[in-house]
């Protein structure tokens, strides 16, 4: 089946770039998405891709993905506080539902 | 963007009764909604597909008469858990898909107690 895998722990210093990893397994993966998780709360999706693209950039937010290699990041330019949540990356193909990686923990430190 | 509802954001609930939690999709219709269960410090496991108008589908392990699904309109599933128990305690989340984007509620907690 289906398979996505992310790195479970970040910690930057505020003002530093985030780099997140995600690799998946699943050739045939139309869309990737990354999504944020704060403390209790449910998923906001910050931002996508189509498995055609190779980046995709959204103000502080910069998607790359290698399709060869199944690989995905999600880079976060200036950092902040604010920012330390866990973030999900996700896979589909055609309509079925999300396979999400396990989540990587970012921690912004002041 | 699209908004997707959940409600109730917690339950607390006695070991031996039903609980239904209920999606919405604001402002589009969704044919298909998708139930997670997320454990702490884990990640999502889809739980099963709410088809609108016919039987959901679930994935293997999940127990149809223990999680009951009803989709009545394109707008609102709903996810009973029947007969609770606190193994069942865990965060619920609903997704809706509009087009290429795939829209979360903001979960339920739910504690059996």
């Amino acid at each position: 089946g289906e398979d996505v895998e992310q790195s479970l722990f970040l910690s930057v210093r505020e003002g530093d770039s985030s780099v997140i990893n995600c690799t998946y397994t699943d050739s045939s993966s139309t869309y990737l998405y990354w999504y944020k998780q704060e403390p209790g709360a449910g998923l906001q999706l910050l931002t996508y891709i189509f498995s055609n693209m190779d980046m995709k950039q959204d103000q502080r937010l910069t998607v790359l993905l290698n399709k060869k290699d199944k690989h995905l990041s999600l880079r976060i330019a200036d950092t902040q506080t604010g920012d330390s949540a866990i973030y999900f990356c996700a896979e589909r193909a055609g309509r079925r539902a999300l396979t999400f990686g396990s989540g990587t923990r970012l921690q912004v430190q002041p | 963007g699209a908004v997707v509802s959940q409600h109730p954001s917690r339950v607390i609930c006695k070991s031996g009764t039903s609980v239904k939690i209920e999606c919405r999709s604001l402002d589009f219709q969704a044919t298909t909604m998708f139930w997670y269960r997320q454990f702490p410090k884990q990640s999502l496991m889809l739980m099963a597909t709410s088809n609108e108008g016919s039987k959901a589908t679930y994935e293997q392990g999940v127990e149809k008469d223990k999680f009951l699904i009803n989709h009545a309109s394109l707008t609102l599933s709903t996810l009973t858990v029947a007969s609770a128990h606190p193994e069942d305690s865990s965060f619920y989340i609903c997704s809706a898909q509009k087009g290429t984007e795939a829209f979360f509620g903001q979960g339920t907690r739910l504690t059996v107690v």
